[in-house]
């Protein structure tokens, strides 16, 4: 499969714990996003990558949250004292830049209790 | 910052059915047009992409228009089959990292 993955697919971490998600873009695409998607609502920009370059952060990234993309292939996402608000669905997507096409992996779904 | 609207919310058809969405979004600082099937436990599946006004896309039974100037894409599904049940969301492309705004989506269930 050449799609993009996430993993885990699922997290349950109780509230307080720190987490950490992975994603693996297509492999020749230079750009990477982070989405996360609420219950009722769409997919909301948290950061993006071009390279290695963490190049734009929405103000729903708080401090708790760091996304690093080390050599430009796979990127993590950590949150640091979870909280039940960060319970969502987190997606990743990739695309080449220069293309409007963004591909999505199948998302990590956390769960803070 | 973009705010994208989806109506309706959901929709139930029975299969055969043709149905439509609508997605509205600022015309200003358009720059591109997505629409998205995302089914549960799948990964959102990228249907259109459209930048241009007067855009329109088919794909089988699935058909997108786009108007730039009063900010709006219709989603058109005819002859509707139960596997098409599934959320479709819209999302606006703006600014220099082409980030999407997504509506709150569309949940379709088709009924046989």
């Amino acid at each position: 499969d050449t799609g993009v993955s996430q993993d885990p697919r699922h997290k349950i971490t109780k509230r307080g714990q720190n987490v950490t998600f992975r994603c693996d873009p297509i492999s020749e695409h230079n750009r990477l996003y982070w989405y996360r998607q609420t219950l009722g609502q769409g997919p909301e920009f948290l950061t993006y990558f071009q390279n290695e370059a963490q190049l734009e952060k929405s103000r729903l990234l708080s401090d708790r949250f760091s996304a690093e993309r080390p050599k430009g292939s796979f990127s993590t996402l950590e949150i640091q004292r979870t909280e039940q608000g960060d319970s969502a669905m987190y997606l990743c997507a990739s695309s080449l830049a220069g293309s409007h096409e963004q591909y999505f992996g199948p998302g990590t779904r956390l769960t803070v209790t | 910052i973009l705010n994208v609207e989806q109506s309706p919310q959901s929709l139930h058809v029975q299969e055969g059915d043709s149905t439509n969405f609508t997605c509205s979004f600022p015309s200003s600082n358009f720059y591109a047009l997505h629409w998205y099937r995302w089914e549960t436990a799948k990964s959102p599946e990228a249907l259109f992409v459209m930048t241009l006004n007067g855009d329109e896309k088919k794909k089988g039974r699935i058909s997108a228009t786009l108007n730039t100037k009063e900010g709006y894409s219709y989603l058109y599904i005819k002859g509707s089959q139960p596997e098409d049940s599934a959320t479709y969301l819209c999302a606006a492309g703006s600014g220099s990292a082409r980030q999407l705004t997504f509506g709150s989506g569309t949940q379709l269930t088709v009924l046989p």
